[in-house]
């Protein structure tokens, strides 16, 4: 079974960059069985999905965020990333990882971390 | 984007009971919708995909169906540790939505 641990900063200041790693075991972030992916969830709100990689290199991203955001993968530390550039207030969030097993799906998450963008 | 509504947003029941939630998607998603179960302070754990497909390890009494727009998440006798959010999440097509969220509270 695939578990994953999320690991970053909590607190972020306005107009910087949110930067969040997932730290993999029970699977290798290299195959192309899984899809790795990246979702928050604001305080009181509905669970947002943000990006996804597989197979090393392939993304797709929320357009709603496309153009803050990249996803990416480090083969050496079995682990996948997130950058999220010019954080505002409304990027407080829950950051959660989390991967599908052979399709899209979110069978498997990290425990999540809390972020709060506030100077 | 396709956007998810779940109705209720909340529900009272007690131990026993049958629950129904629904979920409809703006548009069809033919049986691309996955359901999670969410309590506080966790992550939300996969229960159903494919509309009505049972993850490894997911009790009997949850039970999904649908297909186009209206899906239903029934559980058929609400044991203690059911009472959580439960969300909906369509997969037809990115980016992936998710309903708002039905919290099951003990009555």
């Amino acid at each position: 079974q695939v578990q994953l641990q999320e690991s970053g900063p909590r607190l972020v200041k306005p107009s910087e960059t949110l930067s969040l790693n997932c730290s993999v075991s029970g699977g290798s972030v290299s195959s192309d069985t899984y899809y790795w992916s990246w979702i928050r969830q604001p305080p009181g709100k509905r669970l947002e999905w943000m990006a996804y990689i597989y197979d090393s290199r392939r993304t797709n991203y929320n357009p709603s965020l496309m153009s803050r955001l990249t996803i990416s993968i480090d083969t050496s530390k079995n682990q996948f990333s997130v950058n999220l550039r010019s954080v505002t207030a409304a990027d407080t969030a829950i950051y959660y990882c989390a991967v599908g097993v052979g399709s899209p799906l979110f069978d498997y998450w990290g425990q999540g971390t809390l972020v709060t963008v506030s100077s | 984007d396709i956007q998810m509504t779940q109705s209720p947003s909340s529900l009272s029941a007690s131990v026993g009971d049958r629950v129904t939630i629904t979920c409809r998607a703006s548009q069809t998603i033919a049986t691309y919708l996955n359901w999670y179960q969410q309590k506080p302070g966790k992550a939300p754990k996969l229960l159903i995909y494919g509309a009505s497909s049972f993850q490894s390890g997911v009790p009997s009494r949850f039970s999904g169906r649908g297909s186009g727009t209206d899906f239903t998440l029934t559980i058929s006798s609400l044991q203690p540790e059911d009472f959580a959010t439960y969300s909906c999440q369509q997969s037809y097509s990115t980016p992936w939505t998710f309903g708002q969220g039905t919290k099951v509270e003990n009555k």
